[in-house]
């Protein structure tokens, strides 16, 4: 079956323009996640969505991230006026129902988002 | 701040055992443990996963001490493909608030 998608895979904005970033998690996956990771590091978590519920967003840098999944399925991470130092690769997974606590992720291929 | 520690990189030979050691002092009462690879250009892979003692799958095993505040992954005979970083990922209270922390990731480097 398909695994985690995201698209685009690369993204290059001049700064203070506005960005949106794709993730189809895998069907059925009702946890959707959003992480972002600078070079040479691990990632960083940004928000959580059980469904269409974001339950946890406290992960997002700044009031210009914002993410969403109005039909519990494909999310969008929108960035707006992007800064330099937004530019890192941005990693969607989704997993299956769970628990909160199992960490079983399945990882979309990221956007890498260069910022000019 | 919770934080979650491994070596920077390691090297190893071909047909080696590799351990490698995360320390997650934070990590939430109910909460697992859980093993990521990840190659360039790519998103983690899931390798294994467990809550207490020993794990073991067909690829590699995870060993964690009663008091759960580290956890090793070990592969066992290495080869060329197994080039890697390798992230643990845990859950952990900071301020009262469970947040998900990645580890800040071993560059493992095989050798012919």
């Amino acid at each position: 079956g398909a695994g985690v998608s995201q698209s685009p895979r690369y993204k290059v904005a001049k700064r203070g323009q506005d960005v949106a970033l794709r993730c189809d998690p895998i069907s059925g996956h009702v946890s959707l996640f959003w992480y972002q990771q600078a070079l040479g590091q691990g990632p960083e978590f940004l928000t959580y969505f059980q469904n269409e519920a974001q339950l946890d967003k406290s992960g997002l840098p700044s009031d210009r991230f914002f993410a969403e999944r109005p039909e519990g399925s494909v999310s969008t991470l929108k960035i707006q006026r992007t800064q330099q130092e937004d530019s890192a690769v941005y990693l969607c997974a989704s997993s299956p129902p769970g628990g909160r606590t199992s960490h079983e992720q399945f990882f979309g291929p990221g956007t890498r988002l260069t910022v000019l | 701040l919770a934080k979650t520690t491994q070596p920077i990189s390691m090297d190893s030979y071909e047909g080696q055992e590799v351990n490698i050691t995360c320390s997650h002092n934070n990590i939430a009462t109910n909460d697992y443990i859980t093993w990521y690879q990840q190659f360039p250009s790519q998103g983690p892979r899931f390798i294994i996963q467990g809550y207490k003692t020993k794990v073991t799958n067909e690829v590699a095993s995870l060993f964690i001490p009663a008091d759960r505040k580290s956890s090793t992954l070990s592969l066992p005979r290495v080869s060329l493909s197994d080039t890697a970083v390798y992230y643990c990922l845990v859950g952990a209270f900071t301020s009262g608030t469970y947040k998900y922390i990645f580890g800040t990731g071993t560059r493992l480097k095989v050798l012919a």
